[in-house]
């Protein structure tokens, strides 16, 4: 049961145009989402997060969105840049039972930008 | 600062070896966790601890044990590797149950 899901594995954008990377939910539990960055032979990197009470957050060319009521988000990167390009994991945090939470991962999308 | 750190990079074992896959952390954090992500997969939660002397399974335990005796190592233990072991492991740390994980490069295992 995927709770986290991101539909496109792969994604191929040019040099200066938006990037637009996608994730859909099934848990309502999930207070918490966050996008992380994944580089070839490196562990992914935090890029950035967003809350269940809000439905934007903006970081530089990086803007996460958050529709609750469609269980979906999306990072958008502009402008993409050659650098961008990584795989981009989604995922979603709930509260445990026992205290603390946890992370769901999505499958990841590998974005290619192209000059 | 070296963050989280993982050894070794690469290893092949063979059906029925054991190893201990080493983790690190030199930020003091309380929080440390394993993961594994098999090709075309999200990471899968193994085990984690939320402090020196705690553990907890996660989503994929079986085949592994951790133990946590100080807060800066969280070692993860293959008793008898299988072809199903074969995938990267991430270990990662967080100081607060809310921040984000810092990861270590990976493990890439492969069982034959």
């Amino acid at each position: 049961d995927q709770q986290v899901k991101q539909n496109s594995p792969s994604l191929s954008v040019q040099e200066g145009r938006i990037s637009i990377l996608n994730c859909d939910y099934t848990n309502s539990m999930f207070d918490y989402f966050l996008w992380y960055k994944k580089y070839p032979a490196e562990g992914p990197t935090f890029l950035i997060s967003i809350s269940s009470i809000k439905d934007k957050n903006e970081d530089g060319r990086f803007t996460v969105f958050l529709n609750k009521s469609a269980k979906h988000l999306s990072l958008h990167i502009v402008p993409s840049q050659p650098g961008d390009s990584a795989v981009y994991f989604c995922a979603a945090s709930a509260r445990l039972t026992g205290g603390g939470n946890k992370l769901t991962f999505g499958t990841g999308t590998q974005l290619k930008v192209e000059l | 600062n070296a963050g989280v750190t993982q050894t070794p990079k690469f290893r092949i074992l063979k059906i029925g070896q054991s190893m201990t896959l080493q983790c690190a952390q030199d930020m003091n954090h309380n929080y440390m966790y394993w993961y594994r992500q098999d090709p075309g997969m999200g990471l899968k939660l193994i085990y984690y601890s939320v402090g020196a002397g705690i553990t907890d399974k996660g989503e994929v335990p079986n085949g592994y044990n951790v133990s946590r005796s100080t807060t800066e190592d969280f070692p993860l233990r293959l008793e008898l590797a299988a072809p199903s072991q074969t995938s990267v492991y991430f270990c990662a740390s967080r100081g607060t149950e809310n921040s984000p994980l810092h990861f270590g490069n990976g493990t890439r295992l492969t069982v034959t």
